[in-house]
C-alpha cells in the first residue's frame, strides 16, 4: 500500500538555524499538508498546498515558514530561523482532495 | 471556524472491556468526521470516517462510530478492547465543501488497555 514518507525522522538544530523537513506524498495525490504536534498538545494545521501554491495557512504559518514542491515527488517545509517553540513533531499529509488525508510518520524537530 | 472537543484525556480499561470515547464538534455547516489512531512510535492512521449516509460507520479493527447530528457528536466505540488497542485516539473534523480542506483535531484521548 502506498504511503507518505518523511525525512529525517529526527532533526536537532540550534536556535536561529534553518531547517528543511522533507516529505514524499503518495504519488497520485494532488493536495499536500503540513501539521505539527507540540509535545502533549493536539495536532495543529499549518498549511495546505495545491497546484504549486498555498491554498490555506494557519496563523502559526508566519514568514519564518515556507513550503515548496521542488520536483514531482518532494514536498518540503522550511523554517528559516528556528525558535525553541518550534520544537514539535511535524507531520506531512496528502490526499486526492475531498477524501481522507494520509499521514506520514513525522519528523521530530528539537530546537536547542 | 470549526473546533473539536474530546472530553476523555486518559482512559484505562481492562482487556475485553467496552470502549466509548467522546467527540463533539462545533461548526455551522455540514462536516466530514474522522477518527485517527496513533500507536506508540507510529504515525497517524485512519480508523474510520463519516462523509454522508448511514450515521453508523464501521472502521478497521472492530471500531465503529456514530454520527449524531443533533448532538454534534461522533463517538468512537468498540465492544471489547484488546491490549494492542493501547494508543492515542484523535477525532478530527473538516467542512464538507467537496474540496480539500484542513483537518481540525481534538486534543486526543490516550487509551491504556491492561491485561
Amino acid at each position: 500500500e502506498p504511503e507518505v514518507t518523511q525525512t529525517p525522522s529526527h532533526q536537532v538544530t540550534q536556535m536561529g538555524q534553518e531547517v528543511i523537513l522533507r516529505c514524499v506524498p503518495i504519488s497520485n495525490h494532488l493536495y499536500f499538508y503540513w501539521y505539527r504536534q507540540i509535545l502533549g498538545q493536539k495536532v495543529e494545521f499549518l498549511v495546505s498546498f495545491y497546484n504549486n501554491e498555498i491554498s490555506e495557512k494557519s496563523e502559526i504559518f508566519d514568514d519564518q515558514f515556507s513550503v515548496e514542491r521542488p520536483d514531482g515527488s518532494n514536498f518540503t517545509l522550511k523554517i528559516r530561523s528556528t525558535k525553541l517553540e518550534d520544537s514539535a513533531m511535524y507531520f506531512c499529509a496528502s490526499n486526492m482532495g475531498a477524501y481522507e488525508q494520509y499521514f506520514g510518520p513525522g519528523t521530530r524537530l528539537t530546537v536547542t | 471556524a470549526q473546533s473539536v472537543s474530546q472530553h476523555n484525556h486518559h482512559v484505562i480499561l481492562s482487556e475485553a472491556a467496552s470502549l466509548e470515547l467522546g467527540c463533539n464538534y462545533s461548526y455551522g455547516g455540514t462536516v466530514n468526521l474522522f477518527w485517527y489512531v496513533q500507536y506508540p512510535g507510529q504515525h497517524l492512521q485512519l480508523l474510520l470516517k463519516y462523509f454522508s449516509g448511514d450515521p453508523l460507520v464501521k472502521g478497521i479493527k472492530g471500531f465503529e462510530a456514530e454520527f449524531i447530528k443533533s448532538k454534534f457528536s461522533f463517538n468512537l466505540r468498540k465492544p471489547s478492547v484488546q491490549w494492542s488497542d493501547t494508543a492515542e485516539y484523535f477525532c478530527a473534523v473538516r467542512p464538507n465543501t467537496g474540496t480539500a480542506s484542513k483537518l481540525t483535531f481534538g486534543t486526543g484521548t490516550r487509551l491504556q488497555v491492561t491485561l
